[in-house]
């Protein structure tokens, strides 16, 4: 089994409405949850975090935890074409971090 | 201030030769970590540094080697290259933070 499993997309939205990511993992005892974007041929970067059940909310992005479900959610609110990227959950389960597949997602203009 | 610094950003190599991947951080962090990422599999960690003077396995550490040479630099070894290692390496650094990525080796092993 998948310790973080993402579906993979690709998922379109138009531009200015709002896109919605979802996560599962498997390990309860994880502690820390992150959202990374990742342009095409280029590395990961940050650009959430949670580490607590509820929302959090940075800019135009919120990230959403859930851990009686074991979810991660992360919406962006009036996309931007230049939010067009895959999309990677990461959990730390102790001193490691688990990555799903990611999640394509491409804004329309 | 550079972040992670991996080096060399592409490199070809026939199957059975060797190499090393240079990867250093200047954000004085303690852990280091090798991940390769492929299509369809997602980011994969071959080994970390928990610290300096320590070394694990991570998820597929088989065919690979790690040095951490100092706090600042923690090196990837491939001994033997097979084709099955053709794919992106990225070496990520951290202190009870966010994973922080350098910009990534791309190898191809023909």
């Amino acid at each position: 089994q998948k310790e973080v499993e993402q579906n993979s997309g690709p998922l379109s939205v138009p531009e200015g409405a709002i896109a919605s990511l979802n996560c599962t993992y498997s390990d309860r005892g994880s502690q820390s949850f992150f959202w990374y974007r990742q342009y095409s041929g280029k590395s990961p970067e940050l650009i959430m975090s949670i580490y607590s059940n509820g929302d959090k909310e940075d800019g135009r992005f919120t990230a959403q935890l859930n851990k009686a479900s074991q979810y991660v959610s992360l919406l962006i609110r009036d996309s931007q074409p230049s939010d067009s990227a895959t999309y990677l959950c990461a959990v730390l389960t102790g001193n490691q971090f688990y990555f799903g597949t990611g999640t394509s997602l491409t804004v329309i203009p | 201030n550079a972040g992670v610094t991996q080096t060399p950003k592409f490199q070809v190599l026939k199957t059975g030769q060797s190499m090393t991947l240079q990867c250093a951080q200047d954000m004085n962090h303690n852990s280091m970590y090798w991940y390769r990422q492929d299509p369809g599999m997602g980011l994969r960690l071959i080994y970390y540094s928990a610290s300096e003077g320590t070394t694990d396995k991570g998820e597929v550490p088989n065919g690979y080697n790690v040095s951490r040479l100092n706090k600042r630099e923690f090196s990837l070894r491939l001994e033997s290259a097979a084709p099955s290692q053709t794919s992106v390496y990225f070496c990520a650094s951290r202190n009870n933070s966010p994973l922080h990525f350098g910009n990534g080796t791309r190898l191809t092993v023909t």
